[in-house]
């Protein structure tokens, strides 16, 4: 599997419904990011959780962080049919102190809510 | 305040031809990134760059494809004789400051290239 890999890969739900996206990574991060993209255009960025934070809540978003299972989830609440679109999570290695924008992105999980 | 301007946002090229993708960072930013989405997968890093710097081209192939961030103008991803294998979107992010300390990235809407 990559570096940033997502499950599911597509997720069918109603409006109302929650949503939850896991992604997977393999090297030691300085933080993880997720992302969302509509179709055709260009991503967006939606949370960040840094490797010392477990959990994080942005509006209806909710991330989690587990660095000993190399994994972290998204959490969408009351999903809305505007909520449509590919999400994907992207990692920041450690990078001996010097960070930059080099992310490592996963294949994405497309979702579609249902109105 | 306007975001990363990419352009064009689609182009159409035959095999052969050169392809040339421009990126005007978010007004402030003086770091540019390009990466890569063939269809139906993430995006793959290429390069970052900073004004009139080449500072990372690990994720860029070695033949046919260069980057530059010239003083003035935009950013440009130039593709020389271009294959099918090249058709995908490219994104061009930017950020202020040294990856802006947290790796935060500000895309643009992507430029569409398809090769004939």
């Amino acid at each position: 599997s990559q570096q940033g890999e997502e499950d599911p890969q597509a997720l069918s739900i109603q409006e109302g419904e929650n949503a939850t996206m896991n992604c997977s990574y393999k090297t030691s991060i300085n933080n993880l990011q997720w992302y969302r993209q509509n179709s055709g255009r260009g991503l967006v960025h939606l949370i960040l959780i840094r490797s010392n934070e477990r959990e994080k809540h942005s509006g209806r978003l909710r991330v989690t962080l587990d660095t000993s299972k190399k994994s972290s989830s998204l959490l969408i609440t009351a999903s809305r049919a505007a909520d449509t679109a590919s999400y994907f999570c992207a990692t920041l290695a450690n990078a001996g102190g010097t960070s930059y924008g080099k992310l490592t992105f996963g294949q994405g999980t497309i979702l579609t809510v249902h109105p | 305040n306007a975001g990363v301007m990419q352009n064009p946002r689609h182009l159409v090229r035959r095999r052969g031809q050169e392809a040339r993708l421009r990126c005007s960072p978010m007004k402030g930013h003086s770091h540019v990134y390009w990466y890569r989405q063939l269809p139906e997968e993430g995006l793959k890093f290429m390069v970052y760059l900073q004004k009139e710097n080449i500072i990372d081209e690990s994720g860029m192939p070695k033949e046919r494809f260069s980057a530059e961030f010239p003083k003035e103008g935009p950013s440009i991803l130039r593709i020389q004789q271009v294959v099918r294998g090249d058709s995908a979107a490219y994104f061009c992010a930017s950020s202020p400051f040294l990856g802006g300390s947290t790796g935060e990235l500000f895309f643009g809407e992507g430029s569409r290239l398809t090769v004939l």
